[in-house]
């Protein structure tokens, strides 16, 4: 079974400051994929990478996909209150299609 | 403008009982999946279908069985539900495989007493 370890588990920081997850596997993907989810909901998808290398910047976010397909990043500018909510990496093997989801990020911006 | 329903929503069971879990899609997506989401381990695979009565095994299918009689529906059935199978499960729809995101309902928060 391939893993995929986010970091880190929890974060709390202040409105307006800049954050950055990891994701990161010894095993290759894909593609990656990004996920939010708020309480009571199920995750909702914030975006794909593909290529190695590859950065994708959705507003204040940017997503990075490590060269060697193991590994990926989302950093959060100026973060705000709204960006408040559990992050999950998620790698889709090769092969069998499937996608193995990380622990997640536990996110808290404080007003 | 939610195209995938899960009921119920919450649901306390005893142990030894059966339990039904119903995953409703109207987007005529080929693949659906069923997951479990516990703290520490994040999401888990249980079973998947790629079509009418196409159903495969997940990473964490021991204890449950699923169906899938027609394109909307796919049913999550624990046959004798256990505290361990205590857990918020979420089903999921794809249209195709590959880089394609994966759409999810709102989960059922599953409690087994």
């Amino acid at each position: 079974t391939q893993l995929l370890e986010q970091s880190p588990q929890f974060l709390s920081i202040q409105e307006g400051e800049n954050l950055t997850v990891y994701c990161n596997s010894s095993s290759v993907f894909s593609s990656l994929q990004w996920y939010r989810q708020e309480p009571g909901e199920g995750p909702v998808l914030l975006v794909t990478v593909v290529t190695g290398g590859e950065v994708k910047k959705l507003k204040r976010l940017t997503f990075q996909f490590g060269d060697a397909r193991k590994d990926s990043s989302l950093h959060i500018t100026a973060a705000q209150p709204g960006d408040t909510g559990l992050y999950l990496c998620a790698g889709l093997n090769f092969g069998n299609e499937k996608l193995t989801f990380g622990t997640g990020t536990r996110l808290t911006i404080i007003p | 403008d939610a195209g995938i329903t899960q009921s119920p929503r919450h649901k306390v069971t005893e142990t030894g009982t059966p339990v039904t879990l119903r995953c409703h899609q109207t987007e005529n997506h080929r693949y659906m999946y069923w997951y479990r989401q516990d703290p520490g381990h994040g999401l888990r695979l249980i079973h998947y279908s790629y079509g009418v009565k196409d159903t495969d095994k997940g990473e964490v299918s021991d204890g449950y069985s699923v169906s899938r009689s027609k394109t909307e529906d796919f049913l999550l059935t624990l046959e004798s539900a256990t505290s361990s199978q205590t857990s918020v499960y979420f089903c999921a729809i794809s249209a195709l495989q590959g880089n394609y995101g994966y759409t999810f309902g709102s989960g059922t928060r599953l409690t087994v007493v």
